[in-house]
């Protein structure tokens, strides 16, 4: 079975920090995702790389950067951490295009 | 740009119960259709999928056919159980170069006994 394995499940930083999620899959996808789930509002892409060295941009990039220098890992990068980014951040991964996604449990971000 | 709507929750059932949460998708081409089940303190798990018209997606219990004419793709069940209690979300993925899912904004079930 894929794995997708987010570094921590609960995490709280204050204002101002600079934060980093970090995520690892051990399949060997070319594709990984990071996206934040709010409440009515879904799930959101913030960016997605389809390979190493490599990212675009997603729906809702601001205020957040990625870092993917290994296949397996995929870092989601908060500059300057502020309330407005406490919320649930999704990780996953993909082969190929005509497969599912497969997702990490999740990290529950808050920012005091 | 391509977009998913889906039925507001929370549905509430008893159990045993018929399941339908309503899914419908605008999209510029032929995307695929997924429908993704997230249990409480879990990360989202692949529920079903169908990649082109007419056809049906089934996995434990639940089905969802694509409907290419209503743009629907409907997530039924005929009998519901307390641990079918999840959040629920429908996504579309275009078929085509670096695609990304686009995700309805979930609908949230709970089964009582």
């Amino acid at each position: 079975d894929v794995k997708v394995t987010q570094s921590s499940r609960y995490l709280v930083k204050r204002t101002g920090e600079k934060v980093f999620l970090e995520c690892v899959q051990d399949m060997d996808h070319e594709n990984m995702f990071w996206y934040r789930q709010d409440p009515g509002l879904g799930l959101r892409l913030i960016y997605f790389s389809y390979d190493v060295k490599m990212k675009e941009k997603g729906d809702i990039p601001e205020g957040y950067s990625v870092s993917r220098e290994k296949k397996e890992r995929f870092s989601l990068i908060l500059e300057s951490a502020s309330t407005n980014q406490t919320s649930m951040y999704l990780c996953a991964s993909w082969a190929l295009s005509n497969q599912p996604q497969h997702f990490g449990d999740g990290t529950r971000l808050s920012i005091l | 740009g391509d977009s998913v709507t889906q039925m507001e929750g929370p549905v509430t059932l008893s159990e045993e119960a018929f399941l339908t949460i309503n899914c419908t998708y605008t999209a510029t081409g032929y995307p695929s259709l997924f429908w993704y089940v997230q249990y409480p303190g879990e990360g989202l798990q692949l529920l079903l999928k169908a990649t082109k018209a007419d056809d049906k997606g089934s996995n434990k219990g639940f089905e969802a056919t694509y409907r290419k004419e209503t743009t629907s793709f409907h997530l039924e069940k005929g009998s519901v159980q307390v641990s079918d209690s999840a959040v629920y979300f429908c996504a579309l993925r275009m078929n085509s170069g670096y695609s990304t899912l686009t995700f309805g904004k979930g609908t949230m079930l709970l089964v009582s006994p």
